[in-house]
């Protein structure tokens, strides 16, 4: 069954510093996708960053970075020059090939709420 | 470009009760799942809809059923509530795909069950 692990319950980080948030995984699969997302108070999950089992270049998106290291079965989030408005839950997300059964689904981590500091 | 909406935006129920819950997906979407995330706790997988049919379903009782309508907007129903239904349901919305098909999700609807 595939596992996602997020150890750090809760990070503090101050304004423009970068920060990272860790995740790793579980999985007997050979080509799986990574995502992360960021859940604020309001509920909604967004979607920030996706890396694939076989892409070979860390993904980027804007701020955000996924830090993929497939032997250590990490994807951490690093999240440069950090802003007040990214105090939010971050969760990591693991969604299995699509010749799997299981597919279609996202399986989350338990989250990071990150609190961004003035 | 109008993003996944849910409603209704909270909801109080009481146990023995059921409860439908909707979903509008981002437009040039056409698959829909359904999350339940109890407080501090990462989503769960409930289901899966796609051409109107149930395509995939996580360790959910038969309580929960869904539907998806042709214009690819989805139901979530759920029969005789309990309190632990008491949860954020959250949908997501996709286009199908074979490669990276990356979820984008509504606001949630907040369900309490007394």
């Amino acid at each position: 069954a595939q596992k996602i692990t997020q150890t750090q319950p809760g990070m503090f980080v101050q304004e423009k510093e970068a920060v990272t948030l860790d995740c790793t995984y579980d999985t007997s699969d050979q080509s799986y996708g990574l995502f992360w997302y960021k859940q604020p108070s309001s509920g909604e999950m967004i979607f920030l960053i996706y890396q694939g089992s076989y892409d070979e270049q860390n993904a980027t998106e804007g701020r955000y970075s996924l830090n993929f290291q497939k032997a250590r079965k990490s994807a951490n989030l690093v999240i440069s020059a950090s802003q007040l408005g990214d105090s939010a839950m971050y969760f990591c997300a693991m969604r299995r090939p699509i010749s799997s059964g299981s597919a279609r689904q996202l399986t989350f981590g338990s989250g990071t709420q990150l609190t961004v500091l003035p | 470009d109008a993003g996944v909406t849910q409603s209704p935006t909270h909801l109080i129920k009481t146990r023995g009760q059921q409860v439908t819950l909707r979903c509008s997906p981002k437009s040039g979407h056409d698959t829909v799942s359904w999350y339940q995330q109890a407080l501090g706790q990462g989503p769960q997988f409930i289901f899966q809809y796609y051409e109107e049919e149930e395509r995939q379903r996580g360790n959910f009782p038969d309580r929960f059923s869904g539907h998806q309508f042709p214009n690819y907007s989805s139901e979530l129903n759920v029969n005789a509530l309990l309190l632990g239904d008491s949860a954020l349901y959250l949908c997501a919305s996709s286009q199908d795909g074979w490669y990276q098909e990356t979820q984008y999700f509504g606001p949630g609807t907040r369900l309490l069950v007394l």
